[in-house]
This record gives structure tokens, sequence and C-alpha cells, in this order.
């Protein structure tokens, strides 16, 4: 299994930009989480999917952040429009019901808005 | 909702030595514990978990051990070498969603050569 993919690894972006995040789950995990990483909040939850419904969007920052699952394969987080203090690391994650709760996460994408 | 407290944030070890990182938790629910590590530009990685039913858990040189009545735990990480530098968190589940782990904020280890 290629594991949790991420794209793109790294975006430098202008303020005001529209940002799209993406990432492929491993297939057959029912679970998908969106993290965000900071040196000042460590790992912070945004929102988590269960079979491609949205769960818990209570870490979201704000209006200007949504994600979708539109299928099991794929889901986005977007950022409309970007601002500096978005800058971070994001990391995406997916997990299967039934085993021992384990994440698998991918390899981040670090965004940088300028 | 859940806290997880971990310590400490820097760890430094001559290789060969044993690491000790340790976590406490709010949430008397709580019922799985997982460590994860982080190497340098990677996503974490799940290294070692135990659950509320166990006391400890070993896996060659990483074990956990989990204290219930006090409410944390602690992993442990004996004959160190410097591919074990790394960040490692702790973590734990937060009773209102069994899928959702709450992070503690990470410990920097770093084994000297």
């Amino acid at each position: 299994d290629a594991g949790v993919i991420q794209s793109p690894r790294h975006e430098v972006t202008e303020m005001g930009q529209e940002v799209t995040l993406r990432c492929k789950p491993i297939s057959g995990h029912d679970y998908l989480f969106w993290y965000r990483q900071t040196m000042m909040r460590g790992l912070e939850l945004l929102i988590y999917f269960n079979n491609n419904v949205p769960i818990d969007d209570s870490g979201m920052p704000e209006d200007r952040f949504s994600a979708k699952m539109p299928n099991a394969s794929f889901s986005t987080l977007k950022i409309q429009p970007s601002e500096p203090r978005d800058s971070a690391v994001y990391f995406c994650a997916s997990s299967f019901r039934g085993k021992d709760y384990g994440y698998t996460f991918g390899s981040g994408t670090r965004l940088t808005v300028v | 909702g859940e806290n997880v407290e971990q310590h400490p944030s820097t760890l430094s070890v001559q290789e060969g030595d044993s690491a000790v990182i340790k976590c406490t938790y709010s949430d008397s629910a709580s019922n799985y514990f997982p460590w994860y590590k982080q190497e340098l530009g990677k996503g974490p990685q799940l290294i070692i978990d135990i659950r509320s039913n166990v006391g400890e858990k070993k896996d060659q040189r990483i074990a956990v051990t989990l204290n219930k009545t006090a409410k944390h735990f602690s992993l442990h990480i004996t004959e160190t070498q410097p591919e074990d530098s790394a960040v490692y968190f702790c973590a734990a589940t937060f009773s209102g969603s069994a899928r959702q782990l709450t992070f503690g904020s990470g410990t920097q280890l770093t084994v000297l050569p």
C-alpha cells in the first residue's frame, strides 16, 4: 500500500489566494482526518470524516476553511482567502474502524502564505 | 475536553542510554493511548499503543506503561540509537468520540553519538 498520499508537498502562495490541499487515504479506511501542525499550537485536529461524511468540524479555524470528501478515496481542504497566519504543515490521516484505532498520517503539505 | 500534557519538551541522551517520556491525561474515560514518532519532514508514525486494560506493553526496545489511577503513561526507549532521534507525541482518546485523538505537545529526543 502506498499509504496516505498528500499533494502538493509544498505550497507557496500570496495572501488572498485560494489554496487547495489534497489527500488520498488508504484504501478501505473509513475515517479521514485533517490536522494542522505549528510550533505554537502543535497538532490540531481541523475536521474528520467517517464514510465520507463530516462528523466534527469544530477545529476549523474560521469560514475561510472548508473541507470535502466526495468519495472514499479523495478529500480536499480549501482555504479561501489565504492569510499569512495559515502558514503551517497540514496533515491528512486515515484510520480503519475495528482495528487498533491507529492513524496513518501522510507526509504533509507545507503551506507558506506570503 | 481532553487535555494531554507531555514532558519533557526536549531530551538529550547518550547513545546506548535509556530515554523516558511522560504524559498525563485529564479524561478518566480515556481508554486508548498511542505514541507517535515524527522524523524531520515526515508525518507522525504510530510506534506503539496501549489500552486501558493493560498496564504495560513492550515491542523490542520500546515499552509503554500506563497508570490509570494516576492518569499517566510513559514511553521507554532502551539502548537508544541515533535513528531514534525524532519528535515523539503521546495521545489519548477523547471520550466524546472514540475516533478523536488528543495529542501531547511533543518531545524532541536527540540521541548523541
